[in-house]
């Protein structure tokens, strides 16, 4: 079965550095997206990213952060000035078109801690 | 009042065991709803879908009441390999933030 698959799985950075979070999405599919879960707390949608475009993203998502996706299989999540509070386990999901009963799929997460 | 509100458990019960999780949301725009299982430090994987009408897959089902913005799954004949999180997912076409998650149920199948 097709997985979205995410690189690194762990990531260590110091504070006030940028991070680049990497995610192939399922090749078929045109919908991405980035959540996060802080340790202990829920899922938090970040982003989501359509046709080349940011589609909608929530309050989390500042000027700190941005989504590219650079090659059309990549799809990016950068974070600039890192700080403590960004430490979360961050999730790429991807599906394959947007509507009701159209779940997404997620990747195993890269766990991002900030030093 | 949170969009997505689950019991946060846990849930302790032996293997064999019915259980049952609830789960209800609060923005009447929702239009479909997931159940996702995620492990330990793990993604959230996708369990089923839920429908209007109730539907099954096996030792699990879920059902959905609109009028009462209420979600509920019930596990049967629990076995090991279902202790996890159970979260309620929630999915709106309009708002900023389509797809909402509940905090999770703790399930421990013990055996």
């Amino acid at each position: 079965e097709p997985e979205v698959t995410q690189t690194p799985s762990h990531q260590v950075t110091q504070m006030g550095q940028e991070v680049i979070l990497r995610c192939v999405p399922i090749s078929n599919h045109l919908y991405f997206y980035w959540y996060r879960q802080i340790l202990g707390q829920k899922v938090e949608f970040l982003v989501s990213f359509y046709n080349n475009e940011i589609s909608e993203k929530s309050e989390i998502f500042d000027d700190q952060f941005s989504v590219e996706r650079p090659d059309g299989s990549n799809f990016t999540l950068k974070i600039r000035s890192t700080k403590l509070e960004d430490s979360a386990m961050y999730f790429c999901a991807s599906t394959t078109k947007l509507g009701p009963n159209q779940p997404q799929h997620f990747g195993d997460g890269t766990r991002l801690s900030i030093l | 009042r949170k969009e997505v509100e689950q019991d946060p458990g846990p849930f302790n019960v032996p293997e064999g065991a019915t259980v049952a999780f609830n789960c209800t949301y609060s923005n009447s725009a929702s239009q479909s709803f997931f159940w996702y299982r995620q492990d330990c430090r793990k993604e959230p994987k996708l369990l089923m879908s839920v429908y209007s009408s109730g539907n099954e897959d096996g030792r699990f089902t879920a059902q959905l009441n609109r009028a009462s913005q209420y979600i509920s799954l019930l596990i049967r004949d629990s076995k090991l390999s279902d202790s996890a999180t159970y979260l309620c997912v929630v999915f709106r076409f309009s708002g900023n933030t389509p797809l909402v998650f509940g905090k999770g149920t703790r399930l421990s199948v013990i055996a």
